[in-house]
């Protein structure tokens, strides 16, 4: 099975503009997390959506949004960029605890990372 | 509050046995997890443990107690590839994945 893919891989913006990253899951899984890691910091919870719809969000401004779509992948979106939103934004996908709609174990992509000058 | 608290850096030799402990404090528990990182690349996952006790996955083993809020990872027969760093993350109430900093392991000849 192919991992999860995302895209791209590196991205630079000026500080203002808006960005939006893509995410395809592990064939199968449908649900997907993403997240934000900086130097030094844990990974951050932006959010986790399974089948199309939000089911948990971390704590971060409005100006991070996201989707997902009939197909399971899914995008992120930033507005109005910010020195520090300069990060790698990971996401995982994982399928569902058998027998529920929880989700299992999480597998990365390899990253976005953003650099906002 | 939600806390999971792990050592920021450790080194040890090859061929060597190190022991990164996990503690935590979190709303709820649906289970622990182990993630390996190196440099530039994405987490990798390693272990999970729900139950109390000791998972054994090769060179890897992982531990659990509920009861104290406590994990380590061992890892043995150290090699030069294991630096890297080791994420714990809990699955809390909602079934979200609330992360520690990570460990950073450096292994020296």
């Amino acid at each position: 099975k192919a991992g999860v893919t995302q895209t791209p891989r590196y991205l630079i913006k000026t500080r203002g503009q808006q960005v939006t990253l893509s995410c395809s899951p592990i064939s199968g899984h449908r649900s997907v997390s993403w997240y934000q890691q900086t130097p030094g910091q844990g990974l951050q919870f932006l959010f986790e959506y399974f089948s199309e719809t939000q089911r948990n969000k971390g704590n971060f401004p409005g100006r991070f949004s996201g989707r997902q779509f009939s197909n399971s992948r899914s995008e992120m979106n930033v507005s109005t960029l910010e020195l520090g939103d300069s990060a790698l934004y990971l996401c995982a996908s994982s399928s569902l605890q058998v027998g529920t709609s929880l989700p299992d174990t999480q597998y990365f992509g390899p990253g976005t990372r953003l650099t906002v000058l | 509050g939600q806390n999971i608290d792990q050592p920021t850096e450790m080194t040890a030799t090859e061929g060597a046995i190190v022991q990164i402990n996990c503690t935590y404090q979190t709303s709820g528990f649906n289970g622990l997890f182990w993630y390996q990182q190196h440099a530039g690349e994405a987490p990798t996952f390693l272990s999970y443990n729900v139950l109390d006790g000791l998972e054994e996955k090769g060179r890897f083993s992982s531990f659990l107690s509920r009861s104290k809020g406590y994990s380590y990872l061992l890892l043995k027969e150290l090699q030069m590839k294991d630096s890297a760093s080791y994420l714990c993350a809990i699955m809390d109430s909602n079934y979200q994945l609330i992360w520690g900093a990570g460990t950073k392991l450096i292994i020296k000849p």
